[in-house]
């Protein structure tokens, strides 16, 4: 059982370029979203999704777009990468929407340098 | 305004005594509280959650505890072991059933465990 795979472990842009990172999860859970972590500010949360079809904005969505054709997938597409979107990014998901008995499972991450 | 504090950046404890993680939150809307651990290069696990009915929630060596009228949690690993080396974070959610786009994260506390 694979749980939730992101690709790739790591990658290196140059400003202006666009990049997708990709999210599976083999759980058919419902819930899918993407966070980002930088020092000092925890884990901040960037698109989610609640099923295929359906996507929304988190608290830090500019310079980045999302799709759900599929319960399995949710690619996070940066459109033009700035240095400030240099961080660890990771995908998760959840098999009901809520916190209570469905904690967020999390892949373990991209680490993206923008130069 | 961070919502989730943890302030101990890190803290270092012998194996075997009690590990303490403090976490101190200002919204009161917040009802469900989670810990995660991380693990260099892998992404958070889910470790023991509390909802704010109870004061207490314990699963083996792990216990959390809420102090609602302090806005406080703390986890305690007791004893503690090398494995429990890693960074962990708190996280809060004021809507249990559809909240996981909700949940607020701490900035991280790295626990070391000294042999």
């Amino acid at each position: 059982n694979a749980g939730v795979t992101q690709t790739p472990k790591f990658q290196v842009l140059k400003t202006g370029q666009s990049m997708t990172l990709q999210c599976a999860q083999d759980m058919n859970h419902e819930y899918m979203s993407w966070y980002r972590q930088d020092p000092g500010m925890g884990l901040r949360l960037i698109h989610y999704s609640v099923g295929a079809g359906i996507t929304d904005q988190g608290e830090v969505p500019n310079g980045y777009n999302v799709s759900r054709s599929t319960t399995e997938d949710f690619p996070l597409r940066l459109l033009s990468a700035a240095p400030s979107q240099t961080s660890v990014y990771f995908c998760a998901s959840s098999y009901g929407l809520g916190p209570n008995n469905s904690p967020l499972h999390f892949g373990n991450g991209t680490r993206l340098t923008v130069t | 305004d961070q919502q989730v504090k943890q302030n101990s950046p890190s803290l270092s404890v012998q194996e075997g005594r009690i590990s303490i993680l403090n976490c101190d939150y200002t919204n009161s809307m917040f009802d469900y509280f989670l810990w995660y651990k991380k693990y260099p290069a892998e992404g958070p696990t889910f470790l023991i959650s509390i909802s704010s009915i109870k004061d207490k929630n314990e699963d083996g060596r792990f216990t959390v505890f809420l102090n609602k009228s302090a806005k406080h949690l703390s986890l305690h690993i007791v004893p503690s072991q090398p494995g429990d080396s890693a960074v962990y974070f708190c996280a809060a959610a004021d809507e249990i059933n559809f909240g996981n786009e909700k949940l607020t994260f701490g900035t991280g506390t790295r626990l070391t465990i000294i042999p």
